[in-house]
């Protein structure tokens, strides 16, 4: 299975803040690599797919990003409703494999 | 827009078959075009993906999961189905039903539904 690793694990920011998150794959996936939020008790919300393309209806303040096995989520002014946890996960090999998640906090 | 809702028992005894159920509105399965999969999630924990059908019945599984997992579909109900035998208590999981996108990314998700395994 391809390995996702994001850090931090967890970040605190500040609403206008902005904020990076990165997520390493163990091998090669090309752009096959999502983004989700989530929020307690919630289903996880797709924002970004094939590392840079933003999800119907999702604000242009977040954007993604790669660089060979590196990826990143940015999300450029911190809103409050933004606090959640993140994930990736690729969709290039089967299983699909989700990264491990960062908790941003205030 | 679509939607997807979980149903299924919230309790299930160990070594018994969890059976769960996802009813989708606002679109057909089978239209084509997406795989229709089951995802779920440990509590406090991040996301497994389980597996994935599309509306011919061709499914692909977690190979950790591949030897006591069944996912059928029904089209004419506009519904697809999660099995899971031999449970244990590291069942125990919230799980959504999800739609995967040619891309393999989940564009839609169900509200998820918590499964306890436990006698």
């Amino acid at each position: 299975d391809i390995q996702m690793t994001q850090s931090p694990s967890s970040l605190s920011a500040s609403v206008g803040d902005r904020v990076t998150i990165t997520c390493r794959a163990s091998q090669s996936i090309s752009s096959y690599l999502d983004w989700y939020q989530q929020k307690p008790g919630k289903a996880p919300k797709l924002l970004i797919y094939a590392a840079s393309s933003l999800h119907s209806g999702v604000p242009s303040r977040f954007s993604g990003s790669a660089s060979g096995t590196d990826f990143t989520l940015t999300i450029s002014s911190l809103q409050p409703e933004d606090f959640a946890t993140y994930y990736c996960q690729q969709g290039y090999s089967t299983p699909p494999t989700f990264g491990q998640g960062t908790k941003l906090e205030i | 827009q679509v939607q997807l809702q979980e149903s299924g028992p919230g309790l299930v005894k160990p070594s018994q078959t969890l059976s769960l159920t996802c009813t989708v509105s606002g679109g057909f399965i089978s239209s084509g075009g997406y795989y229709w999969s089951w995802i779920r999630q440990h509590p406090g924990k991040g996301l497994e993906w389980i597996g994935s059908i599309y509306y011919s019945g061709s499914t692909y599984y977690n190979p950790s999961l591949k030897s006591r997992v069944i996912i059928s579909v029904v089209t004419s109900r506009n519904q697809f189905s999660l099995k899971l035998s031999s449970v244990t208590a590291a069942d125990t999981a919230v799980y959504y039903c999800a739609r995967e996108s040619d891309t393999a990314d989940f564009d839609y998700w169900g509200q998820g539904t918590l499964v306890t395994v436990s006698s």
